[in-house]
């Protein structure tokens, strides 16, 4: 069966220090990998998409993420992280044409 | 462009009242499902449709309905509340149902608790 995990459930980081959230996939074909953000009480938004070519990808925000076969990992990264990125982010897979499979989340705080 | 729509916010219910969650989007998207979201879970599928009076289920169906009676509403209905469905739920739609084309526009939620 797919599945999506994002082994950290929370991350403290400081403001201006770098950010690495973690994802990993169990997917038997070739994926459709995604990264979204979710601010509190809101809905989510997507920061960037893998579908093929390149495995590094540059999304909004200053986001970017890489994908890993031998690994079955796309790990989001950020070099310099602003209060403003205190939210709850969520990797995702698209498993055919219509479905999304989301990981649990990771929270991440963000200490002036 | 209000985007996906959903009311409303937060809702209450009694365990055994019926509701309707309303979800409208004014992108002329083909697709549209409904989440929920529950801690330490993600957000599960409970239903989509890729085109008006099509629908189908997705990996946690029981215990609600959706019908897509045109394109731009997808309700959500709870037939007889219980406290499991105590969670929030998002309405998201896009261009086409495929994930690789497109991206996924979600609304803001609805927090419903069952007492």
């Amino acid at each position: 069966a797919q599945s999506v995990t994002q082994p950290d459930i929370h991350i403290t980081v400081s403001e201006g220090a770098s950010l690495e959230l973690r994802c990993n996939y169990s997917y038997g074909a070739t994926p459709y990998l995604f990264w979204y953000v979710q601010s509190p009480g809101q809905g989510l938004q997507l920061l960037l998409k893998y579908f093929s070519g390149d495995t590094l990808v540059q999304g909004i925000k200053g986001f970017e993420a890489e994908f890993k076969r031998s690994q079955s990992s796309f790990n989001l990264r950020k070099p310099s992280v602003h209060w403003s990125d205190a939210a709850e982010y969520f990797c995702a897979v698209g498993i055919n044409d219509y479905k999304l499979s989301f990981g649990a989340g990771t929270t991440v705080t963000v200490r002036a | 462009n209000a985007g996906v729509t959903q009311t409303p916010k937060f809702q209450v219910l009694k365990t055994g009242q019926s509701m309707t969650l309303q979800c409208a989007q004014d992108m002329n998207h083909e697709y549209m499902s409904w989440y929920r979201q529950d801690p330490g879970m993600g957000l599960r599928l409970i239903h989509y449709s890729v085109g008006a009076g099509i629908t189908d289920q997705g990996e946690v169906p029981n215990g609600y309905n959706v019908s897509r009676s045109t394109t731009e509403d997808f309700p959500l209905r709870l037939l007889s509340a219980a406290p499991s469905q105590t969670s929030v739920y998002f309405c998201a739609s896009s261009l086409q149902g495929r994930p690789l084309n497109t991206e996924a526009f979600f609304g803001q939620g609805t927090r419903l608790t069952v007492v």
